[in-house]
């Protein structure tokens, strides 16, 4: 299994800021992923964070928005960038470990974004 | 692209009830995996069973089992002798095998309540 850390846990910032959000993993992973859960909605992914390379964004998401970071294999960083009201939502980390044909996401605790 | 539904905004049943959550998908890919995974208020994604499409056999996981159908691309969630603890979000989720996009589609989500 893959024992992530995710901070903050949760925060309340002012429209026009940015928040950074960290991904650590306790093991090397091939795959990090970014999502995001808007209030009682599923989860959307936002970005594949590649290691050495830039992120991989999905339809509707742009990295000026949504820059990502990761320098290594085990640490991964989504900033939500010049913030507003409709960016609360919850964001999760995601990985994929090392692993031959078995294959299985977890999940960071999520953090809790609300923009006032 | 890649789709999941889940037809059942929510469900409530009596604690030891039998109760079978629906999930549907779409997937050009001939290998892929499925997942169900449990949201509880705490946030954090537990993943409840998966299954690998290559395989016939239905997944089980004591009290959970699947009923995979592949060729009508159907894969139903039935949780047997239901527990209070059962209440929460499952999401339904679709991974394709394909090498660097292990990337989770989720369905809609069913919120499950286990009434006492």
């Amino acid at each position: 299994s893959a024992v992530i850390s995710q901070k903050p846990s949760r925060d309340i910032c002012q429209r026009g800021t940015s928040l950074t959000i960290q991904c650590q993993v306790d093991s090397q992973v091939t795959m990090m992923f970014w999502y995001r859960q808007q209030p009682g909605q599923s989860l959307t992914l936002i970005a594949t964070a590649n290691q050495g390379s830039e992120a991989t964004y999905e339809s509707g998401f742009v990295i000026d928005k949504f820059p990502i970071s990761r320098p290594n294999l085990t640490f991964s960083t989504l900033t939500v960038s010049n913030m507003s009201p409709e960016d609360s939502s919850i964001y999760l980390c995601s990985v994929v470990p090392f692993r031959g044909p078995y294959t299985e996401a977890f999940f960071g605790q999520g953090t809790r974004l609300t923009v006032v | 692209a890649q789709t999941v539904t889940q037809s059942q905004p929510e469900m409530s049943v009596q604690e030891a009830e039998t109760v079978t959550l629906s999930c549907t998908y779409d997937t050009s890919e001939s290998n892929y995996y499925l997942f169900w995974y449990k949201q509880p208020p705490s946030r954090q994604m537990i993943l409840v069973i998966r299954q690998e499409a290559y395989k016939q056999q239905n997944a089980t996981e004591n009290r959970f089992s699947v009923n995979f159908q592949k060729a009508a691309k159907s894969f139903s969630l039935k949780i047997s002798d239901s527990q209070l603890g059962d209440t929460a979000m499952y999401f339904c989720a679709l991974m394709e095998a394909i090498q660097g996009a292990q990337k989770l589609v989720f369905g809609q989500g069913t919120r499950l309540t286990i009434n006492p």
